[in-house]
């Protein structure tokens, strides 16, 4: 079975700081892509970044960062400069190769301390 | 644009009961996939349609079914409503091609709660 697994159910961080959220994942394919999602308290869940396998360097999109180990099967969130509206359930998310469907971790939940 | 939007946006039921949901995907878009979101967990899917045929379906009974119009919008049944079916769903579309990369768009959702 295709899983993805986040350790943290809970983190924090100050506004202004750095954070780190960790998934790994299990899969004998090759080649995939790799999402994070962010679902802040409204509800609307929005794709944050997306990695792909096969390349080396890792996505950037803005404030937002991956830390991408592919061997370790390991694709970490790294969020700079945290901001108020950074507060949000973040999940990781995969479609396997071959499938419709994404698998998502239980999630991460982010706070802000101003 | 307005993006993908379901309807409604909140149901009680009792148990026994049917429920229908309704999503219509962002324009341009012609593949809807429905997922359930328990409180405090992630999201599991539970069936995509494209060109108004199930194309893959999750570990769910048969209680729950869908249906994709031509227009591609999308409505997802379910019979005998358990208490358990108590959660969020979640609409997402995207274009039918290559899923595996695609941004999934997602609706606000509906709470469904079951007395």
């Amino acid at each position: 079975a295709q899983t993805v697994t986040q350790s943290q159910p809970e983190m924090s961080v100050q506004e202004a700081e750095t954070v780190t959220l960790s998934c790994t994942y299990d899969t004998s394919e090759s080649d995939y892509y790799l999402f994070w999602y962010k679902q802040p308290p409204s509800r609307q869940m929005i794709l944050v970044i997306r990695q792909e396998a096969y390349k080396q360097q890792n996505a950037t999109e803005n404030r937002f960062s991956v830390n991408f180990q592919k061997a370790a099967k390991s694709f970490s969130l790294k969020i700079s400069d945290s901001q108020l509206g950074d507060a949000a359930m973040y999940f990781c998310a995969w479609p396997g190769a071959g499938s419709y469907q994404l698998t998502f971790g239980k999630g991460t939940k982010l706070s802000v301390i101003p | 644009d307005a993006g993908v939007t379901q309807s409604p946006t909140h149901l009680i039921k009792t148990r026994g009961q049917q429920v229908t949901l309704r999503c219509s995907p962002k324009s341009g878009h012609d593949t809807v996939s429905w997922y359930q979101q328990a409180l405090g967990q992630g999201p599991q899917f539970i069936f995509q349609y494209y060109e108004e045929e199930e194309r893959q379906r999750g570990n769910f009974p048969d209680r729950f079914s869908g249906h994709q119009f031509p227009n591609y919008s999308s409505e997802l049944n379910v019979n005998a409503l358990l208490l358990g079916d108590s959660a969020l769903y979640l609409c997402a579309s995207s274009p039918g091609t290559e899923f595996f990369y695609n941004e999934q768009f997602f609706g606000p959702g509906t709470r469904l709660t079951v007395l």
